[in-house]
Formats: structure tokens, C-alpha cells, sequence
């Protein structure tokens, strides 16, 4: 159990195209998501934390009008790179956690590639 | 800041052989501690993880992780390695949110 299913895996898009990567939890719900950037020979960054039903919240330096987060419900995130630019170009991934309450392990989604032309 | 080290960037391992990957993290305060792995073309799993209780972590496949406080390390272990063991490795670390090593990449010649 606990399958994040996240699509698409790969976009090319050219320089001004908004993008949406959706994230779904398959058979699970999961009120709080994350959205990761990882950039090539880096960490995994933070970008967001998204709960359902409420506003994202975002890590210091990320654009929240560039990287729009929804968690319309239970099972599904989504992060829409709005108006992507090649700096965008990067490694998305996201989480989700199973289970509400502390120490809950996160499950992730298996990343999608952005390049932006 | 909060960050997370991990020593190791490369490990290249006969199978069989013993391992050892190590992690440090920069946070004075309680943590919660994970050791994620990543298989060739699939998405990251946790391996193990440690939130409180005895510092020494069993996790899946044989690998174990031991917490020690005192030098803010919570390093990776697996006595026999197998081929089947070459991935990335992640540490990530939870204090007010999860803050992530650089991980480490394994190739277990067979």
C-alpha cells in the first residue's frame, strides 16, 4: 500500500507555457503533501506543504505565484509552474503522508522531469 | 541552519562486502531520522527510520541504521551487501520539516 502515483514524468515545453504536475495517493488519502525540487548533484529542496482543503504553505524563496498549489481533496496535489522559464528546468517530486499526526514517513511520487526550452 | 552530511558520495563494493554509509546532521534540538533508497528508474522508499526508543533501527532488507546522539549521526549499515543493493541512498532529517543529505550513490559489483 501507499502508492503516490505523480504524471507526467516527462514535459518539454517551450519558454512562457504553464505546466501542471499532478500527485495522487492511490490507495490511500493524505490530508498534507509536499512539493520537492531537486536540482542536478543537490538535495532534495522543500518547496511547499500542502494540506488539503487550505492554502500551501511555502518555503522561504519560492515564488508561490510561480508554483501554484492546489489539494483540491484527498488523493490528488497539484503544482502548475506558471509561465515556466528554462531556470525552471528541474527535478519535481512529491510526497504524501499516509496517516495524520507526528512521525508519519513520507511516500513519494516517482518525480517528473520539466524541461523548459 | 539546519543541514544534513552525508559523507560518502561514490561507495563502489564487492558483493558480500560489509557497508557503511555515513550521515551527520547540524540540529540541537529532537529529531526524527530517516534513511530513504532510490533503485535504478524507480521512485525513493523508505528504508528505515528512527523517532524514539533504542537507537539501534532494524529496517527492510537487512539494513540497519544507529542513532547516536551524542555525535548528531544516525549512519547506515548492512553487514553482507548485494548486487541488488546498488542504489541511492538518502538521509533526511526532521526537525521543524525534512531536510535532506546530498545521498549517496552505491554500485555493488557482482
Amino acid at each position: 500500500g501507499a502508492v503516490v502515483s505523480q504524471h507526467p514524468s516527462r514535459v518539454i515545453c517551450k519558454s512562457g507555457t504553464s505546466v501542471k504536475i499532478e500527485c495522487r495517493s492511490l490507495d490511500f488519502q493524505a490530508t498534507t503533501m509536499f512539493w520537492y525540487r531537486q536540482f542536478p548533484k543537490k538535495s532534495l529542496m522543500l518547496m511547499a506543504t500542502s494540506n488539503e482543503g487550505s492554502k500551501a504553505t511555502y518555503e522561504q524563496g519560492v515564488e508561490k505565484d510561480k508554483f501554484l498549489i492546489n489539494h483540491a481533496s484527498l488523493t490528488l496535489s497539484t503544482l502548475t509552474v506558471t509561465s515556466a522559464h528554462p531556470e525552471d528546468s528541474s527535478f519535481y517530486i512529491c510526497s504524501a503522508e499516509r496517516d495524520s499526526g507526528p512521525n508519519q514517513p513520507q511516500h513519494f511520487g516517482d518525480g517528473t522531469r520539466l524541461s523548459i526550452l | 541552519a539546519q543541514s544534513v552530511s552525508q559523507h560518502n558520495h561514490h561507495v563502489i563494493l564487492s558483493e558480500a562486502a560489509s557497508l557503511e554509509l555515513g550521515c551527520n546532521y547540524s540540529y540541537g534540538g529532537t529529531v526524527n531520522l530517516f534513511w530513504y533508497v532510490q533503485y535504478p528508474g524507480q521512485h525513493l522508499q523508505l528504508l528505515l527510520k528512527y523517532f524514539s526508543g533504542d537507537p539501534l533501527v532494524k529496517g527492510i532488507k537487512g539494513f540497519e541504521a544507529e542513532f547516536i546522539k551524542s555525535k548528531f549521526s544516525f549512519n547506515l549499515r548492512k553487514p553482507s551487501v548485494q548486487w541488488s543493493d546498488t542504489a541511492e541512498y538518502f538521509c533526511a532529517v526532521e526537525c521543524c520539516k525534512l531536510i535532506w543529505g546530498l545521498g549517496t550513490s552505491l554500485a555493488v559489483n557482482p
